[in-house]
């Protein structure tokens, strides 16, 4: 069974640039989502898809980031413009569902670095 | 702020010690923890993981300790070999309003001396 996979593996970019980050999740996984990990945190959770409806993007920062899974498949993360303090990994993770006992299944991630 | 915490930024032992892993968590309404294990470079994986209606559950050289009590989850990793140097978190299932919300702590960096 493929596992997630991530594009690109490495981005570095100057701030106010923009950057878009790609991710295919397991075949079959119907819950998407995406996390950002700064060095030396925990991942934190920026958006989470349940097929092509947002089921969570509280942490989202709207006015910068965005997010789409048009056909409840693969994503795109986006951001536009990038902030020094993007820099981080964002992880693509995919899970069956939304219920209380699921394991995530994470991709390598994406290290953006914004300079 | 953060619903899940871990009291030790970095753990080093020795090859063949066993190895405890702590982590608090704040939340009551959450009813099930994974420890997930991330090797530089890769995302996290998948360990072990233990249901609020249970105090222990074993794996291979792995288990998980969980006190609702005090809120406190362990990992414990009996043998400890080099291939387990690696960070290691603990996450919850928050249920907020119908979806589970899976929410990680900041890790513990477990370093395995040969």
């Amino acid at each position: 069974e493929a596992g997630v996979a991530q594009s690109p593996r490495y981005k570095i970019i100057e701030k106010r640039q923009s950057v878009a980050f790609w991710c295919n999740p397991i075949s079959g996984h119907a819950t998407l989502y995406w996390y950002q990990q700064i060095l030396g945190q925990g991942p934190k959770l920026l958006i989470q898809f349940q097929n092509n409806g947002v089921v969570d993007d509280s942490q989202l920062p709207k006015d910068r980031f965005s997010a789409e899974r048009l056909k409840g498949v693969d994503s795109t993360l986006k951001i536009q413009p990038a902030k020094l303090e993007d820099s981080a990994v964002y992880l693509c993770a995919s899970s069956s569902g939304t219920g209380r006992n699921e394991k995530l299944f994470f991709g390598s991630g994406t290290q953006l670095s914004v300079l | 702020g953060e619903s899940v915490g871990l009291h030790l930024p970095t753990l080093s032992v020795q090859e063949g010690d066993n190895s405890i892993i702590n982590c608090a968590y704040s939340n009551s309404a959450s009813d099930y923890f994974i420890w997930y294990k991330q090797e530089s470079g890769k995302g996290p994986q998948f360990i072990i993981d233990i249901r609020s209606n249970m105090d222990k559950r074993q794996g291979q050289r792995v288990t998980v300790l969980l006190n609702k009590t005090v809120k406190h989850l362990s990992l414990q990793i009996a043998a400890t070999q080099p291939g387990d140097s690696a960070v290691y978190f603990c996450a919850e299932n928050i249920p907020p309003g119908g979806s589970y919300i899976p929410t990680f702590g900041r890790g513990t960096s477990l370093i395995v001396h040969p």
